[in-house]
């Protein structure tokens, strides 16, 4: 199993939709969780950190934390084309030194 | 503005030869990391550092050193350049420790002929 696991898309959305990204990681002790947007040819730049469990919200996003169940998601909401992008789930792991562990990413397609 | 640069942006070189990747942060970040991104495999952790002097292998080290003589750079080479090593490289930085945001560079495309 993979340390961090997100489904590779694309996944393609209306404009307008909600887009819902999705995450598993294997370190459950893992206390830390980042979503990071890349577009192509871009580096990655962070869109919300999450700590706690629950919901944590920042305009059109929310971050979704359930650590019993090892998941972490991300809603986009009234997606838009500027949005079609890679999205990178990154978890710290101390099975790798307390470093960041990145999924291989959610290729995000919104369609006008 | 502070900001993390990396040079070259994009690099050809032969299969058996040296070559250095460059990053420069002007945040006065602690905390310094270079990534390689491959399709399938995401963003992979090279090497890192806490702070000058400080160097610590990532998930894929062989074949990658890095030497941290000042706050503000941490230079990746490439001891002998294998085709395997053909990548996107990221450099990033943090403040805090590493469960801290990391910002990251406009990347380096390297080809290994």
């Amino acid at each position: 199993q993979k340390e961090v696991e997100q489904n590779s898309g694309p996944l393609s959305v209306p404009e307008g939709a909600i887009a819902s990204l999705n995450c598993t990681y294997s370190d459950r002790g893992s206390q830390s969780f980042f979503w990071y947007r890349q577009y192509s040819g871009k580096s990655p730049e962070l869109i919300m950190s999450i700590y706690s469990n629950g919901d944590k919200e920042d305009g059109r996003f929310t971050a979704q934390l359930n650590k019993a169940s090892q998941y972490v998601s991300l809603l986009i909401r009234d997606s838009q084309p500027s949005d079609s992008a890679t999205y990178l789930c990154a978890v710290i792991s101390n099975n790798y030194g307390q470093n960041f562990v990145f999924g291989p990413g959610t290729r995000l397609s919104v369609l006008p | 503005d502070a900001e993390i640069t990396q040079s070259p942006r994009h690099k050809i070189t032969e299969t058996g030869r040296q070559v250095t990747l460059a990053c420069h942060q002007t945040w006065n970040h602690n905390n310094m990391f270079w990534y390689r991104q491959d399709l399938g495999h995401g963003l992979r952790l090279i090497h890192y550092s806490y702070g000058v002097q400080d160097t610590n292998k990532g998930e894929v080290s062989d074949g990658y050193s890095v030497s941290r003589s000042n706050t503000e750079d941490l230079p990746l080479t490439l001891e002998s350049a294998a085709s395997s090593q053909t990548s996107v490289y990221f450099c990033a930085s943090s403040d805090s420790g590493p469960w801290d945001t990391q910002y990251f560079g406009p990347g380096t495309r390297l080809t290994v002929l």
